[in-house]
């Protein structure tokens, strides 16, 4: 059974710090999502991972991935406030189809 | 906007009653899947159609069934209703079955409370 962990579950830092979110899976997969849902709304796609040693960054946000660790990590730079949201990882059941199977979600909350 | 659709978005109702959830995917995704999130199991896979056919089950109960139509747009049924079952239920679509990137996109949900 795919399990997927994230760490940690509840995040509080202040304005201008950086911090990393971490997230790892059970089983073997080549591929790994990110997305971000503010409270109560839908789920927005962040970053897709397709490969061992992918990076991709979109603002004070990256993400990478090693397949061969089992773990892909969200970094957040000088965080600002409007990053506060609860953020997940995602992972294919196998890697033939798209079944996601989530973390179970960093809530982070910036503090001015 | 992901361009996935809906309705209805908050909906309350009784112990023992039956709902149907309604989505309508992308324009031109042939996927849809069911999520379920609450507070205690987190964003749970229930079921996936692709062309009008199931095409995977994960943890649906048997009290819940599903169906995509020709029109491609899908219906949730959720029958017997118990307070477990309160939930924000998610609807997803992506352009094919084992798409290149196999991105999801959601849906706004559907808040079903049971009282």
């Amino acid at each position: 059974e795919l399990k997927v962990e994230q760490n940690p579950l509840f995040l509080s830092m202040q304005e201008g710090k950086n911090y990393t979110i971490y997230c790892n899976y059970s089983t073997t997969s080549d591929r790994l999502y990110w997305y971000r849902q503010d409270p109560g709304k839908s789920l927005e796609s962040l970053f897709v991972l397709l490969s061992n040693g992918a990076v991709k960054q979109e603002g004070r946000l990256m993400a990478s991935l090693d397949t061969k660790a089992r773990l892909s990590t969200l970094h957040i730079t000088a965080a600002v406030h409007d990053l506060s949201a609860t953020y997940f990882c995602a992972v294919p059941l196998n890697n033939a189809g798209n079944m996601l199977t989530f973390g179970g979600g960093t809530r982070l909350m910036v503090k001015p | 906007d992901s361009g996935v659709t809906q309705t209805p978005k908050h909906l309350i109702t009784a112990t023992g009653q039956r709902v149907t959830l309604r989505c309508s995917p992308r324009s031109g995704d042939l996927s849809v899947y069911w999520y379920q999130q609450s507070l205690d199991q987190g964003l749970q896979f229930l079921i996936q159609y692709y062309n009008g056919e199931e095409r995977a089950k994960g943890n649906i109960l048997e009290r819940f069934s599903a169906q995509q139509f020709p029109d491609l747009h899908s219906e949730l049924n959720l029958s017997s209703l118990e307070l477990g079952d309160s939930a924000l239920y998610f609807c997803a679509s992506n352009p094919r079955g084992t798409g290149v990137t196999g991105e999801l996109f959601f849906g706004e949900g559907s808040r079903l409370t049971v009282l």
